[in-house]
């Protein structure tokens, strides 16, 4: 019952640099949401963007949706080593998120 | 309060043990989730409590018997369970049930069987 393919699967950056990770979905949805998860703990919500709205901010964190595409991007600027942990999409259809594959994204200091 | 506490963090049982996974949240949320996750993967959903009815089983074994006692405890009641159901085991929270609303995760039972 996957939903969202990531990619990349993993991605190796240094700070201050800019990551994107992309996110890809099969069928129609309501939201999409982003989460960070940080090595075998609980994940964090980052951001929720509606299936009406094609990007959105929230400090260093950028997310853009095209529907048509069923896709979502999320850019974080300027990135710091407390970034490195994994990021996972998650749509919203019904009354469940289901998660994407996931990137795993260290940023070297 | 906004936090999800889970007990225990850390759970070794054998094949013919019983125990139980408890999650805890004072957000006033109404939704209440399991999710299993393996080791590099996403997490994967188990149940979803919604007013304390439980409203998805996710094709679940039934060596897993969830438990919604009042609107602010959830268990994970585990018992014969196999080794390949070792994983971090997460709860989560939301503020209603449905598609709209963030998740609030705890930190997680990390779980082996051996």
């Amino acid at each position: 019952s996957q939903q969202g393919e990531e990619d990349p699967q993993a991605l190796s950056i240094q700070e201050g640099e800019n990551a994107t990770m992309n996110c890809s979905y099969k069928t129609s949805i309501n939201n999409l949401q982003w989460y960070r998860q940080n090595s075998g703990r609980g994940l964090v919500h980052l951001i929720l963007i509606r299936s009406n709205e094609r990007e959105k901010h929230s400090g260093r964190l950028r997310v853009t949706l095209d529907t048509s595409k069923k896709s979502s991007s999320l850019l974080i600027t300027a990135s710091r080593a407390a970034d490195t942990a994994s990021y996972f999409c998650a749509t919203a259809n019904t009354d469940k998120l289901i998660f994407g594959t996931g990137t795993r994204l260290q940023v070297f200091p | 309060d906004t936090e999800v506490t889970q007990t225990p963090k850390h759970l070794v049982m054998g094949m013919t043990n019983k125990k139980s996974l408890k999650c805890e949240q004072h957000m006033g949320h109404r939704a209440m989730y399991w999710y299993k996750q393996k080791a590099k993967k996403p997490p994967e959903l188990m149940f979803v409590y919604s007013y304390e009815k439980l409203s998805i089983n996710e094709s679940v074994p039934s060596r897993f018997s969830p438990e919604c006692p009042n609107s602010s405890l959830l268990n994970l009641h585990l018992h014969a369970l196999q080794p390949e159901d070792s994983a971090l085991y997460l709860c989560a929270s939301s503020y209603r049930g449905g598609d709209y609303n963030e998740q609030f995760f705890g930190p997680g039972t990390r779980l082996t069987v051996l």
